[in-house]
């Protein structure tokens, strides 16, 4: 028991597909990110979302949209996405974002294979 | 931008030895240092947080130490055991916007 949830736990799409991935925590905490995990690659964090509000990264393609409609729940809308993206995609969340001693919690991932 | 470099890549022991993975980061201006466990298919679990005042952290068979103006962090892992293997990552946090920085990890197999 994670206490973060992510479904689905797999996905297969086509390029032109719209999709989005679900994340739910129960922990009763403020802060949620998404992080891209590649082959080869470290994590890579896509959105940090503080108290419902978006931290702004510039870094992500606009085929990835997330939305976060409260503080337990983080949706990553996907769209007209490319055979690179297809990666493990987890969530994870945090008491608060910006204090140093507050440990993430990450749930299972999202395994997306894009065909 | 901070880097952080995981050494070894891989490793692979005999049960029951004390092992050491390594974790180097470039930028020393950091909140705290985690060290996760990923199992295959699965997400990650933390292990230890070390804020950026402390020296050293432990959790039963597990010890981690910073060294954060060298830049440096170790993960030994006492008495090893077959459920250790796993691939172990260290992450670091800087602040705003960035959330976590992550090394590529280290793959351990303990042997039976």
């Amino acid at each position: 028991e994670t206490g973060v949830t992510q479904t689905p736990r797999h996905l297969v799409m086509g390029m032109t597909n719209k999709k989005s991935l679900k994340c739910e925590q129960h922990l009763g905490h403020n802060a949620m990110y998404w992080y891209k995990q590649s082959a080869k690659k470290p994590l890579e964090l896509m959105f940090v979302y503080s108290l419902e509000e978006r931290v702004e990264n510039n870094s992500v393609p606009s085929r990835f949209s997330p939305e976060c409609p409260n503080s337990s729940h983080l949706f990553l809308h996907l769209h007209t996405l490319q055979p690179e993206d297809s990666a493990l995609y987890l969530c994870a969340s945090s008491r608060t974002h910006l204090q140093g001693n507050q440990p993430q919690h990450f749930g299972d991932g999202t395994r997306l294979s894009i065909l | 931008k901070q880097e952080v470099t995981q050494i070894p890549a891989a490793l692979s022991v005999p049960e029951g030895e004390n092992l050491v993975l390594n974790c180097s980061f470039t930028d020393s201006a950091i909140y705290n240092l985690q060290w996760f466990r990923q199992d295959p298919g699965k997400g990650l679990t933390s292990l230890l947080l070390i804020q950026s005042s402390q020296r050293e952290q432990t959790s039963g068979r597990l010890n981690a130490s910073l060294d954060k103006s060298s830049g440096r962090s170790t993960l030994y892992i006492a008495a090893s055991q077959p459920g250790d293997s796993a691939t172990y990552l260290c992450a670091v946090f800087g602040g705003g916007a960035d959330g976590l920085t992550f090394g590529k990890g280290t793959h351990l197999i303990i042997q039976p």
